[in-house]
């Protein structure tokens, strides 16, 4: 299994102020035939069930703020809120999709500094 | 608009069994295949498992695998999660979601449901 780990577990941000979570695999996620990153980001806010947020790596899914982007390739990567908002607190968890079992990192808790 | 709408979660006995159901609606549910991704309180992202649109293929994750049967009526628009000899452990709240098209199992999880909640307890 792919094991996907992220980094940090916690993540204090002053509003206005940019939040960077990484997301390493175990191995490579990035399928050599159509040079893609098999990897997803995702948002949950308590009581909810996960939003997606980014897939292929970078692309941001239809109604993401702009303020979310998202980087990297290979085994190495990044979420990126550029302007944390209130509403942004939240776990956000990467996600591989390389093989099965879809593996998920352990999550990142922003929260408001 | 697409919605997953999970149902039959509760609470079960150790050693008992329970069968969880996924209602789809708004898209044409035999063209995806559909997961089942659980979360334990106050823990992570756990896959379950997963099963091609047309159901021919299925995956178990380590841990539910021999317990839990996964399976679909396309007829019916839903997903089932059969589950036996339940433990403490198994208890989570479990959500189906539907993965992109393209690949046997799909790719990201694009739509979620709200989630059932399945306690084990004596």
């Amino acid at each position: 299994d792919i094991v996907m780990t992220q980094s940090p577990d916690s993540l204090p941000v002053s509003l206005g102020e940019r939040a960077t979570i990484n997301c390493k695999s175990s191995q490579s996620v990035l399928f050599s035939s159509d040079n893609k990153n098999y990897l997803a980001w995702y948002q949950q806010k308590p009581g909810q069930p996960p939003k997606l947020l980014i897939y292929w790596a970078s692309t941001r899914e239809s109604g993401v703020p702009d303020r979310f982007s998202g980087s990297g390739s290979g085994t190495d990567f990044t979420l990126t809120i550029s302007s944390l908002q209130p509403e942004d607190v939240a776990v956000y968890y990467c996600q591989q999709y390389y093989n099965t079992p879809r593996t998920f990192g352990q999550g990142t808790k922003v929260e408001i500094k | 608009d697409v919605q997953l709408v999970e149902s039959g979660g509760g609470l079960v006995q150790p050693g008992g069994s329970l069968r969880l159901s996924c209602a789809a609606a708004g898209f044409t549910f035999s063209d995806y295949a559909m997961h089942w991704v659980r979360q334990a309180p106050g823990m992570g992202l756990e896959y379950v498992s997963v099963i091609s649109n047309n159901g021919g293929r299925t995956n178990y994750a380590q841990s539910v695998k021999g317990r839990f049967t996964i399976s679909r009526d396309n007829s019916k628009n839903t997903l089932y999660l059969q589950m036996d000899s339940l433990t403490p452990e198994d208890m989570a709240m479990y959500y189906c979601a539907r993965a992109e098209r393209g690949y046997t199992y799909g790719s990201h999880f694009d739509y979620w449901g709200q989630g059932a909640l399945v306690t084990v307890s004596p």
